[in-house]
């Protein structure tokens, strides 16, 4: 089945950007829907934004200007950029596959937003 | 504060009923966008429970199911066991906002 692994740094300085990729395992990233979902420490789940595997985007609007998302199907892989972060961006990160529903997920990576 | 209002918190003793309510609006739930439930065991991704309002994954066992009626959801556990303790966050689609989550309700077994 489908498995996804987030890869990237885990520390980022304050004001610089962002990079997560997600490999794609056990089938293929095309023709499918493809989501970025983070998580605070303690708190709750942030939809940031989905794409879909001809490199259609959609954001959430309280993230938009500082979100961009990329597909590379020759690797299977998507990609997560977000500029001009703050410690209020630190959070785990997951990868999911969107059916709409977010199925299955990555374990997810720590990113920590820190000088 | 989350779009869709989850209680933080509920409990039950090992064989019980709970339900888990999560509440949206006509711009949500209301508006006929199906509503998805998540479990997240501490230290782990969340996991599919119930999608598409009532319909589980294969492996999820049939202690939980899921309903929706107007602007509301719920996600209901019977004979309660003591690994079902957990977070529990649902899900929707809003029209403004694009995906949105609850702030999650965490079930405590006693």
């Amino acid at each position: 089945q489908v498995q996804l692994q987030e890869s990237g740094p885990g520390l980022v300085k304050p004001s610089e950007t962002l990079s997560l990729t997600c490999s794609v395992s056990g089938g293929s990233i095309s023709s499918y829907y493809w989501s970025w979902i983070r998580q605070p420490a303690g708190k709750g789940l942030e939809c940031i934004g989905r794409i879909y595997s001809s490199g259609i985007t959609k954001y959430n609007p309280s993230l938009k200007g500082r979100v961009t998302m990329s597909v590379d199907t020759s690797k299977n892989q998507f990609s997560l950029k977000l500029t001009s972060v703050t410690a209020a961006d630190t959070a785990v990160y997951y990868c999911a596959k969107s059916n709409p529903w977010f199925d299955p997920w990555g374990q997810g990576t720590l990113v920590t937003v820190s000088s | 504060q989350s779009v869709l209002t989850q209680p933080p918190s509920v409990s039950g003793a090992p064989g019980q009923r709970v339900t888990i309510s999560c509440t949206g609006s006509s711009s949500n739930i209301g508006g006929g966008y199906d509503v998805h439930w998540y479990q997240q065991l501490p230290g782990t991704a969340p996991k599919l429970l119930i999608y598409a309002n009532t319909n589980r994954p294969s492996g999820v066992p049939d202690r939980f199911s899921g309903s929706k009626s107007g602007t509301s959801a719920s996600l209901a556990i019977t004979g309660l066991q003591a690994d079902d303790e957990s977070d529990y966050y649902c899900q929707s689609y809003d029209s403004s906002l694009n995906w949105v989550f609850g702030g999650g309700t965490k079930l405590t077994v006693l």
